[in-house]
C-alpha cells in the first residue's frame, strides 16, 4: 500500500535558520510522482514541487530545495534563509499511475519561523 | 488564469440537514478530486470525476456523494450531518490523472 510519512509533526526555527523537512514514501510501484505543498492559514495548497520517480536529480528553486533519494525512499525539502512567511503547514505527497486520480498525503509539518 | 475556485468559504449548517459544495476547476482541467481535512484525521481523498464519471472513492459513508457536470464543474454532498463532518473541503483539479494537481482554497464547513 501506499503511504508518506512525515515524521516531524512542528518545527520552529528562528529567522534566517536553514531548516530540512523530511518526506519518507512507501510504494511498490515503479512509476510514481512526488510533490510538496504549501497550506498557509489561509487553507489552500500550494503547489511547490512535483518529480516523477525516473528523475533522481536535486532540485533549487531560490531559497528551496528538494532532494529525492530512492534508495531511501525520501524526498526531503530544504528551506534556506528561512523567512517568517516560510511559516506554514507543509505537506509531502506520493500519486501513482492507475486508472484516475491517486494521491495519499502525508501528515503535514508545521513550520514556524520566528523574527 | 484563474485558479480552482470553491464557494461557498465558510458556512454553519446543524446537526442532521445536508449540504452542497461547489467547486470550479482550472480553465481545461478535467479531473476534480475532493478532498476533506480535519486536524485528527489529516487529508482524506473522498473521490475524483474525470468526464462526468467518478473514478476513485475514498473511504468515506454513502452520506458522502458528489458529481461532475459536462463543463467540469463538480459539486459535492454531505446529507445527514454530524459533528464529525466539521472539517475544511478541498478540491483539487487538475488535467489527467498522473498530473499535478491544484487546490482551491477550501471550504469550511462547521456542523453544530
Amino acid at each position: 500500500a501506499q503511504k508518506v510519512t512525515q515524521a516531524q509533526t512542528e518545527i520552529s526555527v528562528v529567522e534566517k535558520e536553514d531548516v530540512t523537512l523530511d518526506c519518507v514514501y512507501e510504494t511498490r510501484d515503479t512509476t510514481y510522482y512526488l510533490f510538496w505543498y504549501k497550506q498557509p492559514p489561509s487553507g489552500e495548497l500550494v503547489f511547490l514541487i512535483r518529480r516523477n520517480s525516473f528523475d533522481e536529480q536535486n532540485e533549487i528553486s531560490g531559497r528551496y530545495s528538494w532532494n529525492f533519494q530512492k534508495s531511501t525512499s525520501s524526498f526531503n525539502f530544504t528551506i534556506t534563509a528561512s523567512q517568517v512567511v516560510d511559516s506554514a503547514v507543509y505537506f509531502c505527497a506520493l500519486s501513482w499511475d492507475n486508472y484516475g486520480q491517486n494521491f495519499v498525503f502525508g501528515p503535514g509539518t508545521r513550520l514556524s519561523v520566528l523574527p | 488564469k484563474a485558479g480552482v475556485t470553491q464557494t461557498p468559504r465558510y458556512l454553519i449548517k446543524t446537526r442532521g440537514q445536508q449540504v452542497t459544495l461547489s467547486c470550479s476547476p482550472i480553465s481545461g482541467h478535467r479531473s476534480v478530486s475532493w478532498y476533506q481535512q480535519t486536524p485528527g484525521q489529516g487529508l482524506q481523498f473522498l473521490f475524483e470525476y474525470f468526464s462526468e464519471t467518478q473514478r476513485n472513492k475514498g473511504n468515506f459513508p454513502g452520506r458522502f456523494s458528489g458529481r461532475q457536470f459536462s463543463n467540469s464543474r463538480s459539486e459535492m454532498n454531505v446529507s445527514t450531518l454530524e459533528l464529525g463532518d466539521s472539517a475544511l473541503y478541498l478540491c483539487a483539479s487538475s488535467l489527467v490523472s498522473g498530473n499535478t494537481i491544484y487546490f482551491g482554497e477550501g471550504s469550511w464547513l462547521t456542523v453544530v
